[in-house]
């Protein structure tokens, strides 16, 4: 099992400029959760999806949009870049909530994006 | 009330020695506890986890101590290593919910 995985690793993009962040997960998981990070901000949940063609806003949603019409794949799309959006990316699944072992969020290795 | 304060926000310890990070939540409705440990150029992956009904999970050299009343859980490692050394993050979650809320982070370093 590759586990999750994210496409780009690294990214620089001019303001106003899209994009789309990729992130794939081989683990059969229902959900699915866009996160970024910035320092001393800890990890703040963006979108996030518990089954295909499900998906709900997090925290901050603002600038951002997704898709899952799969269970694999959960997109996360940059419409007009601005330089707040400079951050740390990570995609991470998971079975189930709230079901013990389920719990547990697999991350993937993250996408640095950066808007100039 | 959805946030979880966490404390400190860099620590540095000898090798050896007994590293503690604190964490509290105003939330009562959570009932999980998760620790996550990032490693530099990584994604965060789960260290130990603790549900309210215990006051204490140990897994090896990691303790998360959890103190319902004050509304506090702590994560000890004992015996610290350099290896040790990474970003750790409280989280709580509320029961049946798919959604962490995540502290804002402790940069661990163990000086050998």
């Amino acid at each position: 099992n590759a586990g999750v995985t994210q496409t780009p690793k690294f990214r620089i993009l001019k303001i106003g400029q899209s994009m789309t962040l990729q992130c794939t997960q081989d683990m059969n998981h229902n959900y699915m959760y866009w996160y970024r990070q910035d320092p001393g901000m800890g990890l703040k949940l963006i979108y996030y999806s518990v089954g295909a063609g499900i998906t709900d806003k997090g925290e901050v949603p603002n600038g951002y949009n997704v898709s899952r019409s799969t269970t694999e794949d959960f997109p996360l799309r940059l419409e007009l870049a601005a330089p707040s959006q400079t951050s740390v990316y990570f995609c991470a699944s998971s079975y189930s909530a709230g079901m013990g072992q389920g719990d547990e969020q697999f991350f993937g290795p993250g996408t640095r994006l950066t808007v100039l | 009330q959805q946030q979880v304060k966490q404390s400190p926000q860099s620590l540095i310890v000898q090798k050896g020695g007994i590293s503690i990070i604190n964490c509290a939540y105003e939330n009562t409705a959570f009932d999980y506890f998760p620790w996550y440990q990032q490693f530099p150029g990584k994604g965060p992956a789960l260290l130990i986890a603790i549900r309210p009904d215990v006051s204490e999970k140990k897994e090896g050299r990691f303790t998360i101590s959890f103190n319902k009343s004050a509304k506090q859980f702590s994560l000890h490692i004992m015996d610290s290593q350099p290896g040790d050394s990474a970003t750790y993050f409280c989280a709580a979650s509320r029961r049946n919910t798919d959604k962490l809320i995540f502290g804002t982070g402790t940069r661990l370093q163990v000086f050998p």
